[in-house]
């Protein structure tokens, strides 16, 4: 199992630019989530999706839009990236059930981004 | 309202124990996290604790939870310097909500040898 896997690492965007991060597990799960990472605030969710073909708003969906075509991929789209949206971007996955111990989120390693 | 809060930094000498506090304020949290982020790299889980128990140990990690404080802890033993690093607490909402994370702003951790 190669678990949640990001693509790309790292990019450098620049303004206005366009560009998709990809997210991947391979573990069935049910539910996916995109986060940012900002020095000082923790992990903020952008958008999550609870099954094929569904996705939902987080906390900081502005900016950003999501696909989830395949379960087992999740699709991070900004169509027109500021500088705002530097930030250190992970994806994560869980089962998305009640179940005792069913409800952690696995993480991808992440992607770093920095939009000039 | 959802809020996760921790203390930013903890400097502590190899060796002795590390605790590292956090408070939350959503009561209809099932689950609470806590997660290791070391430099460079993505978020690992240490260990998660439900909200019926006040204390789960695992080797060298004791977490302590008051229900009623909504106050979580996480007490490392016999501190190590692998264990520098950021650590994140965190409040999962109802599955009703998506099984939603709410994170603190993590607590760096450094040891020194």
């Amino acid at each position: 199992n190669a678990g949640v896997t990001q693509t790309p690492k790292f990019r450098v965007l620049k303004t206005g630019q366009s560009m998709t991060l990809l997210c991947a597990q391979d573990m069935n799960h049910e539910y996916m989530y995109w986060y940012r990472q900002d020095p000082g605030m923790g992990l903020r969710l952008i958008h999550y999706s609870v099954g094929e073909g569904t996705t939902a708003k987080g906390e900081v969906p502005d900016g950003y839009n999501v696909s989830r075509l395949k379960k087992q991929n999740f699709l991070l789209g900004l169509e027109s990236a500021a500088p705002s949206q530097t930030s250190v971007y992970f994806c994560a996955s869980s089962y998305g059930s009640r179940g005792f111990g069913q409800e952690t989120q696995y993480f991808g390693p992440g992607t770093r981004l920095l939009v000039l | 309202g959802e809020d996760v809060e921790q203390s930013l930094f903890l400097s502590v000498r190899e060796g002795d124990s590390s605790v590292i506090n956090c408070t939350y304020t959503d009561s209809s949290s099932t689950y609470l996290y806590w997660y290791k982020q070391e430099p460079g790299a993505g978020l690992q889980l240490l260990t998660y604790i439900f909200s019926n128990m006040d204390m789960k140990q695992d080797q060298r990690l004791t977490v302590l939870l008051n229900k009623k404080d909504k106050h979580l802890s996480l007490r490392i033993a016999d501190t190590q310097t692998g264990d520098s690093a950021i650590y994140f607490c965190a409040e999962i909402l109802p599955v009703e909500y998506g099984n939603k994370l709410v994170f603190g702003a993590g607590t760096i951790l450094r040891v020194k040898s």
